[in-house]
């Protein structure tokens, strides 16, 4: 079965310093992941996607996650954090094979520090 | 460039009414996704669909069902609302291109109360 972990439902940094947003997977296949962003009372945002061709990835606003099969992650970072960023993320993954659906993390919710 | 659209964007319902949400998208996705999203819990899947007429449960299916008839058209139906039904809702789809799935492309979301 597939499943996602984000190991962090709250993460607090201070504004201009890195940000890690740490995600787990466990897929019996190759899977296609993805990072959503949402802000406070809005809808869901793609922030990057991995569909098996380069392992890093880069997003928008400056984020990237880097696909690692051997540690079955696919964390987001950030070198500088922005005020803006402050929001939820979700860390998604999916499967192809046979019927195929898509599985939310929990999420982690990033605060940034003034 | 509708996307996916979500219809009602809020709802109050009293506990035993039915009621269904309509999504519907113009981007001929063969995928189409229900969740509900509660505080703490991320985005759980109630029902998806990977082509007209065919249909499954996810996580959380108890209290909705679904149906495909089309490929734009992707309803959920709530039989007989439950407070436990309080949430917001968003409808999903996607594509798939060879051995991946593209991302999900998401309604505005559909905030419904049951008293």
């Amino acid at each position: 079965a597939q499943s996602v972990t984000q190991l962090d439902s709250h993460v607090s940094v201070s504004e201009g310093t890195p940000v890690l947003l740490r995600c787990n997977y466990s897929s019996s296949y190759s899977p296609s992941l993805f990072w959503y962003v949402q802000h406070p009372n809005k809808g869901l945002q793609l922030l990057l996607k991995y569909t098996s061709a380069a392992t890093l990835v880069k997003g928008i606003n400056g984020f990237e996650a880097e696909f690692k099969k051997s540690e079955t992650s696919f964390h987001l970072t950030k070198p500088s954090a922005h005020m803006s960023d402050a929001a939820e993320y979700f860390c998604v993954v999916s499967l192809t094979s046979g019927t195929y659906k898509y599985i939310f993390g929990t999420g982690t919710r990033l605060k940034v520090l003034a | 460039n509708a996307g996916v659209t979500q219809t009602p964007k809020f709802q109050v319902l009293k506990t035993g009414q039915s009621m269904t949400l309509q999504c519907a998208q113009d981007m001929n996705h063969e995928y189409m996704s229900w969740y509900r999203q509660d505080p703490g819990m991320g985005l759980r899947l109630i029902h998806y669909s990977v082509g007209a007429g065919i249909t499954d449960q996810g996580e959380v299916p108890n209290g909705y069902n679904v149906s495909r008839s089309t490929t734009e058209d992707f309803p959920l139906r709530l039989l007989s609302a439950a407070p436990s039904q309080t949430s917001v809702y968003f409808c999903a789809s996607s594509y798939r291109r060879g051995a991946s799935t593209g991302e999900l492309f998401f309604g505005e979301g559909s905030r419904l109360t049951v008293l």
